[in-house]
């Protein structure tokens, strides 16, 4: 199983600054399959990046993802108040599928 | 517009089953995967399984392997995640989460459902 560490566990930032969340994999992930997904208070989480670096529907360009092998980046070039939330990376390029345990933004 | 609305919220005692279902609207139920995630109070997220509502396939994690059950019925649109033997660390949020791809699997998720707090306690 691979095993993803995102850091930091919390970042706090100001609306308007730049955050850079960081996923990296126990094992080279196949075919960079990690994505991104974003989840507020009591809500699921939506899908924000796939493949490491395609955005999904309706997702605004200020959200960013890169890297490949085991290390991998998600950049929110301009904080939103709505983008404070927790993120967390996925890979499934290797069964089971697992999930980071989160990068919580908060408002600094 | 695509929905997913799952059933209420949940107490059950150790050792009992619970069965969580996820109505499916505003598209082809049949033509995407239906997996199951959870998440523990505070916690991350944690795959479980999928269904495949056309063929009735599934494919279940191994950490649930024995214990989880995944059914649909077509008729009313509907995916079913059933759990037994419930312990205390069962204690979670469950979603439904609707695969991204059309008539195959991307094991993306694109649309969830509300979640349904499970509770498992004496």
């Amino acid at each position: 199983e691979i095993v993803l560490t995102q850091s930091p566990g919390t970042l706090s930032l100001s609306p308007g600054e730049r955050a850079t969340l960081s996923c990296r994999a126990s094992q080279s992930v196949s075919s960079n399959y990690l994505a991104w997904y974003q989840q507020k208070p009591g809500q699921a989480p939506r899908l924000l990046i796939y493949g490491a670096s395609s955005r999904a529907t309706g997702i605004p360009d200020r959200f960013s993802g890169s890297g490949s092998g085991t290390d991998f980046t998600l950049t929110i070039s301009r904080l939103e108040p709505g983008d404070f939330a927790v993120y967390y990376c996925q890979q499934y390029g290797c069964s089971p599928l697992t999930f980071g345990g989160g990068t919580k933004v908060e408002i600094k | 517009q695509v929905q997913l609305v799952q059933s209420g919220a949940e107490v059950k005692k150790p050792g009992a089953s619970v069965k969580v279902s996820c109505k499916a609207s505003g598209y082809t139920f049949t033509g995407y995967y239906m997996h199951w995630v959870r998440q523990a109070p505070g916690q991350g997220l944690e795959w479980m399984g999928w269904i495949n509502p056309n063929s009735g396939g599934t494919n279940y994690a191994q950490k649930f392997q024995g214990r989880v059950t995944m059914t649909r019925d077509t008729s009313i649109s509907t995916a079913y995640m059933e759990l037994s033997r419930l312990r205390s660390d069962d204690t979670a949020v469950y979603y439904c989460a609707r695969d991204r791809r059309q008539y195959s699997i991307s094991w993306l998720f694109d649309y969830w459902g509300q979640g349904t707090l499970v509770t498992v306690s004496s």
